[in-house]
């Protein structure tokens, strides 16, 4: 059974950096297209940022690009999402998503979230 | 970035009922259109891909049609468990896109 399960949210001020963190189990991680999708309180879904299977490629939305960064470590079966200048919009459940294949498409299965609040 | 829509933005819908959902996408998507069920406190869950294959495990009272930017989820006859917000997404372009949701809720 494919699991996901995100850690690292928590309230950080304007400015702030944190790091998410994605568990994956019960599936063969590296051959699995992994993102993060983002939901505001009360709001709908967001694609924040998508790499390949083996982690050579990354794409960003314009909304966070120069500020995340998507990393993978396909031994340890873990993603990552690097958050740098954090902003009041930021602030959101964030879920790691993933497909099998080389890039994901869809999004087969997610985490249950992990909150992050941006606030001074 | 092509803008995905959604309606109606809430639909209510007796236990039973057929519920029809639409999505538009700013710009052809072919049949690069998925749709997810969200549950209050869940995470989503996908629900079509390809605008009317079903995903492993989705009752067959759940079908999707459509292409290009026109695409309808439907729900036959709505038990209890499928009052939900339903989002579409395009991932026929970066950045991949949602549409802004319908509530299904109980009428």
């Amino acid at each position: 059974e494919v699991q996901l399960l995100e850690s690292g949210g928590g309230l950080v001020q304007p400015g702030g950096s944190l790091r998410l963190s994605c568990a994956a189990s019960g599936f063969s991680f590296s051959t699995f297209g992994m993102s993060w999708v983002r939901q505001a309180p009360g709001k709908g879904l967001e694609w924040v940022s998508a790499i390949s299977s083996v982690g050579g490629s990354t794409v960003y939305a314009d909304s966070v690009k120069g500020r995340f960064t998507i990393s993978r470590d396909n031994s340890k079966n873990t993603l990552s999402l690097q958050m740098n200048s954090l902003r009041a919009d930021d602030t959101a459940v964030y879920y790691c998503a993933s497909k099998p294949g080389t890039w994901v498409t869809t999004f087969d299965y997610w985490g249950q979230g992990t909150l992050v609040t941006v606030s001074s | 970035e092509i803008v995905m829509t959604q309606s109606p933005a809430t639909l209510s819908v007796s236990p039973g009922e057929r519920a029809t959902l639409s999505c538009r996408a700013s710009q052809s998507v072919s049949s690069n259109l998925a749709w997810y069920q969200q549950k209050p406190g869940q995470a989503p869950r996908l629900l079509i891909y390809g605008a009317s294959t079903r995903a492993t495990g989705i009752p067959a009272r759940f079908s999707g049609s459509g292409s290009g930017t026109e695409f309808t989820l439907s729900i036959s006859s709505l038990q209890s468990e499928d009052f939900a917000v339903y989002y579409c997404q395009q991932y026929n372009n970066w950045p991949f896109t949602f549409g802004p949701g319908t509530e299904v809720d109980i009428k």
